[in-house]
């Protein structure tokens, strides 16, 4: 099934700064998906990133703080803004599409990010 | 926001024993799965059951779903001390405007003691 490595792995950042994420799938991917896990909770979806359009953002979450690219199929990239501690969380990828195994999704390693 | 609700937040059996974990969600689903995340490390598919289908079972994993009450279960028989981690269930379903998207419940912590 396809694999997806996403970089940096961790981070420390100070406030006020922004940090890209990105994201490459080693096969084309329909979807691509960016989650937020905040220390000891769930994942909850961020935006989904469209190829060759704007990314579809959840609730609560604003494409100035989370700009997200999608140049093509395999890649993605999502960059936290203006950093502040609250942003302190791990990030994750994920694709959805032909080769993505069993589950239709596959995720990449995660970024673990902590705002000092 | 999250689809589905956990239950329990925390788990902590003896080795050997079994665990058992819910999921309930809100809406309509293709499918629910269910993943093992280790110490805030990557996400591990587990099993998938569709919406269509009322148990599934691989290895020590059993699921059964019921979408009439739109919750399913996960029952892990046997634990091993190495079964320590968090479980999420996670619906997968169409979204307005199109396209899929996969919404996470709560999570599980589950602690397997020798």
């Amino acid at each position: 099934s396809a694999v997806i490595s996403q970089k940096p792995s961790r981070d420390i950042c100070q406030r006020g700064t922004s940090l890209t994420i990105q994201c490459q799938v080693d096969s084309q991917v329909t979807m691509m998906f960016w989650y937020r896990q905040q220390p000891g909770q769930s994942l909850t979806l961020i935006a989904t990133a469209n190829q060759g359009s704007e990314a579809t953002y959840e609730s609560g979450f604003v494409i100035d703080k989370f700009p997200i690219s999608r140049p093509n199929l395999t890649f993605s990239t999502l960059t936290v803004s203006n950093m502040s501690p609250e942003d302190s969380s791990i990030y994750l990828c994920s694709g959805k599409g032909f080769g993505t195994g069993s589950s239709g999704y596959t995720f990449g390693s995660g970024t673990r990010l902590t705002v000092v | 926001s999250q689809q589905g609700e956990e239950d329990p937040q925390a788990l902590s059996i003896q080795e050997g024993e079994n665990a058992t974990m819910n999921c309930s969600y809100k809406t309509s689903i293709n499918n629910l799965q269910w993943y093992r995340q280790n110490s805030g490390r990557g996400l591990v598919h587990l099993i998938l059951i569709r919406s269509n289908e009322r148990e599934k079972h691989s290895g020590r994993l059993r699921v059964t779903l019921d979408t009439s009450k739109k919750s399913s279960s996960l029952l892990i028989t046997a634990s091993r001390a190495a079964d320590t981690a968090s479980y999420f269930c996670a619906t997968d379903a169409w979204r307005t405007g199109g396209g899929n998207k996969l919404t996470f419940g709560t999570g599980t912590q589950l602690k397997v003691e020798l």
